[in-house]
Parts: structure tokens; C-alpha cells; sequence
């Protein structure tokens, strides 16, 4: 079963809207959680990667007040966008590690597919 | 240049026919390697990880070659239900889990 929930899975809403997203780990504890973005025919690119208790750090390129990230337990993060617009239409997809390091595989979550009018 | 690249695709191929992937990643201080598969417009799923010895889980086969910095996936024997997006996923050392993806190799399989 799935050991990562995210939601919601679809978003249509009028530009300027601000929308968040919900990202939790099933039966684990996640330290550190990661939000990705893919537009169509790309491939997943890493936004950010959110730590427990702790800000986000975000990948270039990203604007950490557009894209406004909480995880403020064990097995929450939310990914927020701000004021949103057409192009920030995408399928956002978060994920998270049983364990850190190693060869852990991520476990991603369903994704959630943005669509701004 | 691209942390990690890809076979360009789309491939298509017969039912029954073997294909193979290949990747190359650019930062020699990677660490973990692994092939995902992802179907249209759903989340990526772990399809195997890739181990230096090179590793095979049924109809699947990977490969790690470190000194080329290079990654393959065959599959053999393919089926209708192989078709979707591959893609290579590579994590540095010290990195905090960060997975690099590579764009993705689409492979269709016919009747």
C-alpha cells in the first residue's frame, strides 16, 4: 500500500489563487520530505527539500516566497503556491525516505496536478 | 550539460523484443542508482535500484559501470504492460537524499 499520501490530486482554480498542498508520510517518520515539479514530456525537477523544524532549503531557480513550505511535524509538509498563475500550471509530486542516505529509495506520493485558469 | 542523461526516445518495439536503456551521470561522487518507471500522468514508482555488481529482478536486468559513470536497464522478453516512461535516478553522497532524475526514456510496446 501506499506509504506516502499526498493531496489533494487535482486543483483547478482561477489565477491569482493561492493553493496548498498536503504531503504526508503513512507509517513513518520523515525528516526531511522533497517537492517536485514536472511540466509535460520533462522530467521530475527537485523544488525544494523540506526538514522537519527547520526551513526549507530550495534548488536554484526557485522562488522560496512563490513556493512557501511547512513541515512542521514528523509526517507533514505543505507545499504552498502563492499567488498563482498559468505557468505555474504542473503535476507537483513530493516524496520521502524511510531512512536517510544509503540506497534508500524515496517513496513519492500520487502528485497533485495544478491547473490555473 | 545535464547531471543525468538519457537515451532519447520514444522506443518502440514488438512484443517479445529485448531493449535496453542506457544513462550516463555526470558527478563521479554519485552514490545511489535507480531505474524508475513512471506511467502517464501518474507518480514515479521504484522499479529496481542498481548495485555495481549489476543486479536482475525477473525480466529485468541493470547494470552500474562507475570508472564510465554509466547505467543501463534491459528488459527482455517485453510486455504491452512495459510500456511507459524509464527514468534514471542517480543520488550524490552527502546530499541530504536528493534524487537527480534523467528526462526519461518513453518505450511503447506493440502487439
Amino acid at each position: 500500500g501506499a506509504v506516502v499520501s499526498q493531496h489533494p490530486s487535482r486543483v483547478i482554480c482561477k489565477s491569482g489563487t493561492s493553493v496548498k498542498i498536503e504531503c504526508r508520510s503513512l507509517d513513518f517518520q520523515a525528516t526531511t520530505m522533497f517537492w517536485y515539479r514536472q511540466f509535460p514530456k520533462q522530467s521530475l525537477m527537485l523544488m525544494a527539500t523540506s526538514n522537519e523544524g527547520s526551513k526549507a532549503t530550495y534548488e536554484q531557480g526557485v522562488e522560496k516566497d512563490k513556493f512557501l513550505i511547512n513541515h512542521a511535524s514528523l509526517t507533514l509538509s505543505t507545499l504552498t503556491v502563492t499567488s498563482a498563475h498559468p505557468e505555474d500550471s504542473s503535476f507537483y509530486i513530493c516524496s520521502a525516505t524511510k531512512a536517510t542516505g544509503g540506497n534508500q529509495p524515496q517513496h513519492f506520493g500520487d502528485g497533485t496536478r495544478l491547473s490555473i485558469l | 550539460r545535464k547531471e543525468v542523461e538519457q537515451d532519447p526516445g520514444p522506443f518502440n518495439v514488438p512484443e517479445g523484443a529485448t531493449v535496453a536503456f542506457n544513462c550516463t551521470y555526470s558527478n563521479s561522487a554519485s552514490q545511489s542508482f535507480f531505474w524508475y518507471r513512471q506511467d502517464c500522468r501518474k507518480e514515479p514508482k521504484l522499479l529496481m535500484s542498481v548495485y555495481s555488481s549489476g543486479n536482475e529482478d525477473g525480466r529485468f536486468t541493470a547494470q552500474l559501470n562507475r570508472a564510465s559513470q554509466y547505467i543501463s536497464l534491459l528488459i527482455r522478453d517485453s510486455k504491452l504492460s512495459d510500456s511507459a516512461t524509464y527514468l534514471c535516478v542517480v543520488r550524490g553522497y552527502n546530499q541530504g537524499g536528493k534524487l537527480i532524475f534523467g528526462q526519461g526514456t518513453e518505450l511503447s510496446v506493440k502487439p
